[in-house]
């Protein structure tokens, strides 16, 4: 079945520094592929998506390049803030199972100054 | 745009009362939402998937008696927690996606405690 691996945390890094979360999938289809991000005490927000092989999703200096050879959808930026820390899920959404989405366990994030 | 709303953001109440949260999409219909729980530290766990007009399917493990849902218009679904006890309580999240797309959006949430 469906599934996604992501690496484990918590992850601790200084301001400034260079932020790589794993993460990789399991899909019976083609599957479209996430990275929310969850603050304290609130929902989910999106962070960014990509929908087939090499794309790339960015937004607010994150990235992260859907490889299919790999399965793998790892989420990465150059220079983390202290606004940065939260909670970060990968997911995936198959077509082939009506689009529901399979999340990870989740990596919690925090920048100290 | 795409914005999802819950209300109420949080909720105390008393065992056995019963508990109703709402989700709606402010700017877009969503023919499909989702509501998912989720306990401290830990992912989502898909509840059910309420379609616009029919009947939530409800996961595996999942109790429809005591969750109910209802979908009755395009941008509005509830919740109902039956007769709450304390391990009901927890933090509850809905997603709408729009139709014929992929990507979902998700609400606050909303927490529930029960006494």
């Amino acid at each position: 079945g469906d599934s996604v691996t992501q690496m484990e945390g918590p992850v601790t890094l200084s301001e400034e520094a260079f932020l790589t979360i794993n993460c990789t999938y399991t899909a019976t289809g083609y599957p479209s592929l996430f990275w929310y991000v969850q603050y304290p005490g609130e929902g989910l927000q999106l962070l960014l998506k990509a929908t087939k092989a090499d794309d790339k999703g960015s937004n607010k200096g994150f990235e992260a390049t859907y490889r299919k050879e790999t399965t793998s959808f790892h989420l990465e930026k150059g220079s983390v803030q202290v606004s940065d820390s939260a909670v970060y899920f990968c997911a995936l959404s198959d077509p082939n199972t009506g689009n529901q989405f399979y999340f990870g366990t989740g990596t919690s994030l925090t920048v100290i100054p | 745009g795409a914005v999802v709303s819950q209300h109420p953001s949080w909720v105390i109440c008393k065992s056995g009362t019963s508990v109703k949260i709402e989700c709606r999409s402010l700017d877009f219909q969503a023919t499909t939402m989702f509501w998912y729980r989720q306990f401290p530290k830990q992912s989502l766990m898909l509840m059910a998937t309420s379609n616009e007009g029919s009947k939530a399917t409800y996961e595996q493990g999942v109790e429809k008696d005591k969750f109910l849902i209802n979908h009755a218009s395009l941008t509005l679904s509830t919740l109902t927690v039956t007769s709450a006890h304390p391990e009901d309580s927890s933090f509850y999240i809905c997603s709408a996606r729009l139709t014929g797309r992929v990507t979902q959006y998700f609400g606050p949430g909303t927490r529930l405690l029960v006494l």
